[in-house]
């Protein structure tokens, strides 16, 4: 069975700081998807960024980075200069390639304090 | 993305009842899915809505507790029966669309069970 492990439950950080949060996922499959949502207070779950197992290269969009390693199968995410408006939890998330349901981790509470 | 809508945005319902939950897609999509994302958790998968026939249900979860209808490619309903307590949660249906692998998620129906 597919698993997810967000070990951060809480990060607080001080607006302009870098925040990194760490995801290690377990699967038997060899094509599998990797992704990152975000859900702000609001309540709503937003898609960030999906990541194909064959594909490691890393990916920067705006402030959003996530490192991609296969060799330590993890995928964690960067927000550089973090802002009041990221404050939200997010999560991490994998789907196998043969049913596409998605595991989600635990989740990571992260606020930015102004 | 695809526009997602669910009905009702919320609800408070008595012990013993049931409530169904709208999920309407904007396109036609190729697969639904309803989640459940109980007080201060994570999202846990309560099953995959297929079209023309019955659900496919995850571990813990059972048709006569949470029946699931979807006659087209835009349109699903999950009811939830005989409700305690317990079934406190907000309720998310997930789409993906053909040939993409990230879900878009609704907004989200927020049910309290008195």
């Amino acid at each position: 069975a597919q698993k997810v492990t967000q070990a951060q439950t809480e990060i607080s950080v001080v607006e302009k700081e870098d925040v990194t949060l760490d995801c290690v996922y377990e699967t038997r499959d060899t094509t599998y998807y990797l992704f990152w949502y975000k859900q702000p207070p609001s309540g709503e779950l937003v898609f960030l960024i999906r990541r194909n197992s064959f594909d490691e290269q890393n990916e920067i969009s705006g402030r959003y980075s996530w490192n991609f390693q296969k060799s330590t199968s993890s995928f964690n995410f960067t927000i550089t200069a973090s802002q009041v408006v990221d404050s939200a939890v997010y999560f991490c998330a994998l789907s196998e390639a043969y049913d596409y349901k998605l595991s989600f981790g635990a989740g990571t509470t992260v606020t930015v304090r102004a | 993305s695809a526009v997602i809508s669910q009905k009702p945005s919320r609800d408070i319902c008595q012990r013993g009842t049931s409530l169904t939950i709208q999920c309407q897609v904007d396109s036609q999509v190729t697969m639904m899915f309803w989640y459940r994302q109980q007080p201060g958790q994570s999202l846990t998968l309560i099953a995959t809505a297929n079209q023309g026939s019955e659900a496919t249900y995850e571990s813990g979860f059972v048709i006569d507790k949470f029946p699931i209808s979807r006659p087209n490619l835009t349109f699903s309903t999950l009811t939830v029966s005989n409700m305690s307590p317990e079934d406190s949660s907000i309720y998310l249906c997930s789409v993906m669309r053909d040939g993409e692998y990230e879900q878009y998620f609704g907004p989200g129906t927020r049910l309290t069970v008195t």
